[in-house]
């Protein structure tokens, strides 16, 4: 069954670095997500992107935070000047065109964030 | 802000009986509602969905419920199986037309099936 793979698993980083984290959605799909959950903390949106634009984005993702699609199978999310509260479990999801609207988004494993 | 609440923490069952999960949400302009598992070192896994327009849905051993005047829906799993422990999670999304998936996920319920 195709899955998303996100790379790496886990990233640690110190304060104020920039971090790339990596995801190969599934192949067909045509809308990616970026989502993240804190510890102890509900998932959470953090940004939606299809035909190479952003098209929704939540109050998380500011001027700090970039996503893009650099060829036609990777999307990356860019967090520029990494802080102490970016530290999280980052999960990119997909999910494919069709049934209105309503179809279900595949996650990937998540890269674990850690800022020190 | 708990647009969707799922009060259950934890649920302990025993293999072969139905496990009970719910879930309420206060925000009426939710029309997708979807379940999914996860567990540890995962991402979250897609179980089973239910658009607004209909009460019920069945996948095998997984049937969800909706109640829409009670802004309540419950997952069953019968028979519950000690694969299906792990942490579950309720989400919804309002309807903003297709790719528009700002899911909103519930704290989850942690679900114990002891052989």
């Amino acid at each position: 069954e195709p899955e998303v793979t996100q790379t790496p698993s886990h990233q640690v980083t110190q304060m104020g670095q920039e971090v790339i984290l990596r995801c190969v959605p599934i192949s067909n799909h045509l809308y990616f997500y970026w989502y993240r959950q804190i510890l102890g903390q509900k998932v959470e949106f953090l940004v939606s992107f299809y035909n190479n634009e952003i098209s929704e984005k939540s109050e998380i993702f500011d001027d700090q935070f970039s996503v893009e699609r650099p060829d036609g199978s990777n999307f990356t999310l860019k967090i520029r000047s990494t802080k102490l509260e970016d530290s999280a479990m980052y999960f990119c999801a997909s999910s494919s065109p069709g049934q209105g609207g309503n179809s279900p988004l595949h996650f990937g494993n998540g890269t674990r964030l850690t800022v020190t | 802000d708990q647009q969707v609440k799922q009060n259950s923490p934890s649920l302990s069952v025993q293999e072969g009986r139905i496990s009970i999960l719910n879930c309420d949400y206060t925000n009426s302009m939710f029309d997708y509602f979807l379940w999914y598992k996860k567990y540890p070192a995962e991402g979250p896994t897609f179980l089973i969905s239910i658009s607004s327009i209909k009460d019920k849905n069945e996948d095998g051993r997984f049937t969800v419920f909706l109640n829409k005047s009670a802004k309540h829906l419950s997952l069953h799993i019968v028979p519950s199986q000690p694969g299906d422990s792990a942490v579950y999670f309720c989400a919804a999304k309002p309807y903003s037309g297709a790719g528009s998936y700002q899911l909103t996920f519930g704290k989850g319920t942690k679900l114990s099936v002891i052989p």
